[in-house]
């Protein structure tokens, strides 16, 4: 079985402090980890995920398999990145599983 | 990238009735996703939807109660049968789009079902 775990439902940070949500995961075999994210009256869509290595609107996250771990960090938070960000796994097949989400609010 | 419609967007049904959700995509795509989200809570897959097969359906989920067409590869229906206040949910669309399968999913807007 597959599982993907966000213990924050609520982060709240300053603007300009440094953000990280935590994803942690469990899964046997080896894992495609994604971050995807809502914001206020949009769609849900993809944010980054671990293959592409890269940093999208200034996150990034870094799969650590030691820890089965997905953390999406940001050094300094803007107003812009409040949202909903659900971690998500695709383990075998094109089955995705999602976290329960953590709201994200940049206060000013 | 994809482009997804769901229709209704929201609803307010009576328990005991049934509603179809329609979920429209503008290019064609291999296999259509159902997810359903209560309140306070993740998005949990309903059904994969294949056209030309039968829908496969996830732990929980059964296709009495959530019945699935895919009758073309850009269109699919999702009907939630005899509902109760339990039923209350967002339910999404989502499509895999592109060539390869990068993960990526594309979902629509929802549909907000209220069962009173």
């Amino acid at each position: 079985a597959q599982r993907v775990t966000q213990p924050e439902k609520l982060l709240s940070v300053f603007k300009g402090a440094p953000v990280e949500l935590k994803c942690n995961y469990s899964y046997s075999g080896s894992p495609e980890l994604f971050w995807y994210v809502q914001y206020s009256r949009q769609r849900l869509q993809l944010l980054l995920r671990h293959i592409s290595r890269e940093s999208i609107k200034g996150f990034t996250a870094d799969l650590n398999k030691g820890e089965t771990s997905f953390h999406l960090k940001k050094p300094f938070a803007q107003e812009e990145d409040s949202a909903m960000y659900y971690c998500a796994l695709k383990g075998g097949g094109n089955k995705l599983t999602f976290g329960t989400g953590t709201q994200l609010k940049v206060e000013l | 990238s994809a482009v997804i419609s769901q229709k209704p967007s929201r609803d307010i049904c009576q328990r005991g009735t049934s509603l179809t959700i329609q979920c429209q995509v503008d290019s064609q795509v291999t296999m259509m996703f159902w997810y359903r989200q209560q309140p306070g809570q993740s998005l949990t897959l309903i059904a994969t939807a294949n056209q030309g097969s039968e829908a496969t359906y996830e732990s929980g989920f059964v296709i009495d109660k959530f019945p699935i067409s895919r009758p073309n590869l850009t269109f699919s229906t999702l009907t939630v049968s005899n509902m109760s206040p339990e039923d209350s949910s967002i339910y999404l669309c989502s499509v895999m789009s592109g060539l390869f399968d990068t993960g990526e999913l594309f979902f629509g807007e929802g549909s907000r079902l209220t069962v009173l």
